[in-house]
């Protein structure tokens, strides 16, 4: 089973200031078909989960383009540019090329 | 606008079985994968199950293979979480979601003597 490692997993920003999520799977997720499948979700305190990112780097509507992805193979990254309020919550990576799909671990953000 | 409403969950013992449902609006249910993604306590997602547009393919996550069905009803808008053998760790905030896009509020299961 692919197993996917985010890092770090709490993570105080200031607001306005960029943060950057780090999340790599044991092997790589480009799928035959030549996509990565590779997602980012966002976790708001007492909501449900919320996708944010599908295929490494397409933002799903209404996503702020302040936050993007990027990445390939192995490596992928979320970057939020300059953090707001909203954005507080658990971000996890998802790697939906193979079965089962897995998720990290889940990284905390938090306003310093 | 696309609608996910779960229920079903409760209270049961370990080696109950349990039925969840999500009932689906707002879009062509027929069209779309459908998945079940679970949320143990302060803890993490997984992914549990997955159902083809037509229901003829059906993937799990290992924990749950040969105790959990994932079914649907394309006539009712319907999907299922049949869950047999439940055991204290199957404790967890069950999601429904249409290709992991489109999140349900969750129906909590609590598998406990």
């Amino acid at each position: 089973d692919i197993v996917m490692t985010q890092s770090p997993l709490s993570l105080p920003v200031t607001l306005g200031q960029p943060a950057s999520i780090s999340c790599r799977s044991s092997q790589s997720l480009v799928y035959s078909d030549g996509n990565t499948y590779l997602d980012w979700f966002q976790q708001r305190p007492g909501q449900s989960p919320r996708r944010l990112i599908y295929k490494v780097s397409n933002r799903d509507s209404g996503v702020p383009d302040r936050i993007s992805g990027s990445g390939s193979g192995t490596d992928f990254t979320l970057k939020i540019s300059r953090v707001e309020a909203e954005d507080v919550g658990i971000y996890y990576c998802m790697q939906g090329t193979y079965w089962p799909y897995s998720f990290g671990q889940g990284t905390k953000l938090e306003i310093k | 606008e696309v609608e996910l409403t779960e229920s079903g969950g409760g209270l049961v013992q370990p080696g109950g079985s349990l039925r969840l449902s999500c009932e689906a609006s707002g879009f062509t249910f027929s069209y779309y994968w459908m998945s079940w993604v679970r949320q143990a306590p302060g803890k993490g997602l997984e992914w549990v199950a997955n159902i083809k547009r037509d229901g003829s393919e059906r993937y799990y996550v290992d924990s749950v293979k040969g105790r959990f069905t994932i079914s649907r009803d394309n006539a009712n808008n319907s999907l299922y979480l049949q869950m047999s053998s439940l055991r204290v760790e199957d404790t967890a905030v069950y999601y429904c979601t249409r290709e992991l896009h489109d999140w349900g509020q969750g129906t909590l299961v609590t598998v406990s003597s």
